[in-house]
Parts: C-alpha cells; structure tokens; sequence
C-alpha cells in the first residue's frame, strides 16, 4: 500500500535555522495539503496545491513559511528563521480533485507528519 | 470563512456503551463533511464522509453519522463501543464552492473505552 510519506518523521532543530520537509503524495493523487497541527487541536490548514499550482495559503502563515510542488508531484515545505512557537506536527494530505461530475469534492489521505521541535 | 466545532473534548465509556460525538460547523453554503480518526501512535484515517444523498452514512468498523442540515450537524455515532476505539475523533468541513477552499477541522474528541 504505497500511501502518503513523509520526511523526515521528526525534526529537532536550533531557533534560528531553516528546515525543509518533504511529501510525497499518492501517485495519481491531484492534490497536496499542508497542515499544522499542536497538542490538543485539529490539524490547522497552512496550503494546497493543484498540481504544482499552489491554489490557497492560509492568511495566518507567517512569510517565514513556503511551500512547493514543483513537478506536481512530491512537495516540500520550509520554514526559515525556526522560532519555538513553529514546534508542531506537520501533516501532508494527498487527494483526487475530480474536476468534473459527481461527486464534487475530494478525501484526504494523510501522511504520518513530521515532528519539529525548536529549542 | 466555515469554523467547526465539537462539543466533547474527553469521553469516557465502558465496553458496549452507545457513542455519540457531536459536531456543528457554521457555513451556509454546501458542504462536504468528514470524520477522522486517529489511534494511538497512527497517522490520521478517515472514517466516513458525506458529499450529497442519503444523510445517513456508514463507515468503517460500525460507525455512521448524520448529516442534519438544519441544524448545521454531523454527529458521529456507534451502538457498541470496543476497548479498541480509544482514539482521537476529527470532524472536517470542507466548504464547496465559493471560491475560497480551505479544509476546516474541529479540535477534536479523545475517546477512552475501558474495557
């Protein structure tokens, strides 16, 4: 079952130092989600794409965060300038947009996320 | 802009208790709607959803909810509960249409089944 991955799974890094974690999605999936999630909250939305267009950011993501899907396929999210408030677990979600037809909508399949901690 | 919310932060049962989860969300346009659960030490798994039809869907191991328009719900239920249920419950919104599609997820529910 090749699902959603991730890496790497956890991350321990400096205050002050870039990270960069990647996805790759399910093959024919579409689309590719970022999410944040903290200890005792649901996964908070950060971006998606489209392919490799990145069609929403969430307006409370700092510019120290970017996100890209390059080839359409696997992603990658940076975070420049790591401050301890970034420690959380970030998810990636993968899903078939169809375009057109029922249903509308899409299901997400997520990964098992990457753990940032900042000290 | 949709927001979701569930009532039970912490629900505690015994083996073969009836389960009900609430969930409400605030968007007045249409909406697909998901539960997702999450064992311990296990990445998110999607339990049911619902995008249009019969309002009364099923899911995975014994679980089904209600899509109640009226009243903005979409309340996850299970007749028996299993020791094998102690997981962390997500109900998810994503609005249709609109133009703006950003997924929404409540905070979740942690679930304890005591066997």
């Amino acid at each position: 079952d090749t699902g959603v991955s991730q890496d790497p799974r956890h991350k321990i890094t400096k205050r002050g130092q870039n990270v960069t974690f990647r996805c790759d999605p399910i093959s024919e999936h579409n689309r590719l989600y970022w999410y944040r999630q903290t200890l005792g909250q649901g996964p908070e939305f950060l971006t998606y794409f489209q392919n490799e267009a990145q069609l929403e950011k969430s307006r409370l993501l700092s510019d120290r965060f970017s996100a890209e899907r390059p080839k359409g396929s696997f992603s990658t999210l940076e975070i420049q300038r790591t401050e301890q408030g970034d420690s959380a677990m970030y998810l990636c979600a993968s899903s078939l947009f169809r375009l057109a037809g029922e249903p509308y909508g899409d299901t997400q399949y997520f990964g098992p996320g990457t753990r940032l901690t900042v000290l | 802009a949709q927001s979701v919310s569930q009532h039970n932060h912490h629900v505690i049962l015994s083996e073969a208790a009836s389960l009900e989860l609430g969930c409400n969300y605030s968007y007045g346009g249409t909406v697909n709607l998901f539960w997702y659960v999450q064992y311990p030490g296990q990445h998110l798994q999607l339990l049911l959803k619902y995008f249009s039809g019969d309002p009364l869907v099923k899911g995975i191991k014994g679980f089904e909810a209600e899509f109640i328009k009226s009243k903005f719900s979409f309340n996850l239920r299970k007749p028996s509960v299993q020791w094998s249920d102690t997981a962390e419950y997500f109900c998810a919104v994503n609005a249709v249409g609109g133009g703006s599609y950003i997924p929404t997820f409540g905070r979740g529910t942690s679930l304890i089944v005591h066997p």
